[in-house]
């Protein structure tokens, strides 16, 4: 059973250039979040997808707009990227939008911005 | 605004022993609460999920508590292990109808052989 994967792994950016990074979820999994994490920080809600529809956002600004596929995958876009931006992104998927649902979490594209 | 934070930030212990880590919430209207495990570099692996009706969650050497009304939860590790050493997370769904979760920064477990 594939759990959660991220593409790409690791990634470096210039400051002011955009990123995409993808997100598939866990088999049978129809709801995907995505979380930034700064070092040595607990990871911060950025949005959640179901439906192919935004369901919540977080306090994050709308240079980070994201998107969700008739299959589940998800992608997270981050426009006008700044210094700030680098951290680890981590994907979450879970089943359906209930609160009794266990989230299972991707191994995360470190995103590096200069 | 719902706070979670983890007590002590890091641990250092000899293999073999017993240990607690801590998470602390400020809003006791959680829903769920999840402890994850991270390794140095890597995404959060899911330990145990407590459902609001429940009070505990074991598996293998681990056990996990949650105390709504004193807005506490634990989670115990028996005979610790080198293999152990991990940034242990505990997270909180908000309240019913939110559906992120709120972090801990984490407690830094390191077992010495």
């Amino acid at each position: 059973d594939a759990g959660v994967t991220q593409s790409p792994t690791h990634l470096i950016k210039t400051r002011g250039q955009q990123v995409t990074l993808r997100c598939s979820p866990k088999s049978g999994h129809d709801t995907v979040s995505w979380y930034q994490q700064a070092l040595g920080q607990g990871p911060q809600f950025i949005f959640q997808y179901y439906e192919e529809e935004e369901r919540q956002r977080g306090n994050f600004p709308d240079r980070f707009s994201g998107h969700q596929f008739p299959n589940y995958s998800s992608e997270l876009n981050v426009n006008a990227l700044l210094l700030g931006d680098s951290a680890l992104y981590l994907c979450a998927s879970s089943l359906g939008l209930g609160l009794s649902t266990e989230a299972f979490f991707g191994q995360g594209t470190r995103l590096t911005v200069v | 605004k719902q706070e979670v934070t983890q007590i002590p930030a890091a641990l250092s212990v000899p293999e073999g022993e017993n240990l607690v880590l801590n998470c602390s919430f400020t809003d006791s209207a959680i829903y769920n609460l999840q402890w994850f495990r991270q390794d140095p570099g890597k995404g959060l692996t899911s330990l145990l999920l407590i459902q609001s009706s429940q009070r505990e969650q074991t598996s293998g050497r681990l056990n996990a508590s949650l105390d709504k009304s004193s807005g506490r939860s634990t989670l115990y590790i028996a005979a610790s292990q080198p293999g152990d050493s991990a940034t242990y997370l505990c997270a909180a769904y908000v309240r019913a109808g939110s559906y992120q979760l709120t972090f801990g920064k984490g407690t830094k477990l390191s077992v010495i052989p």
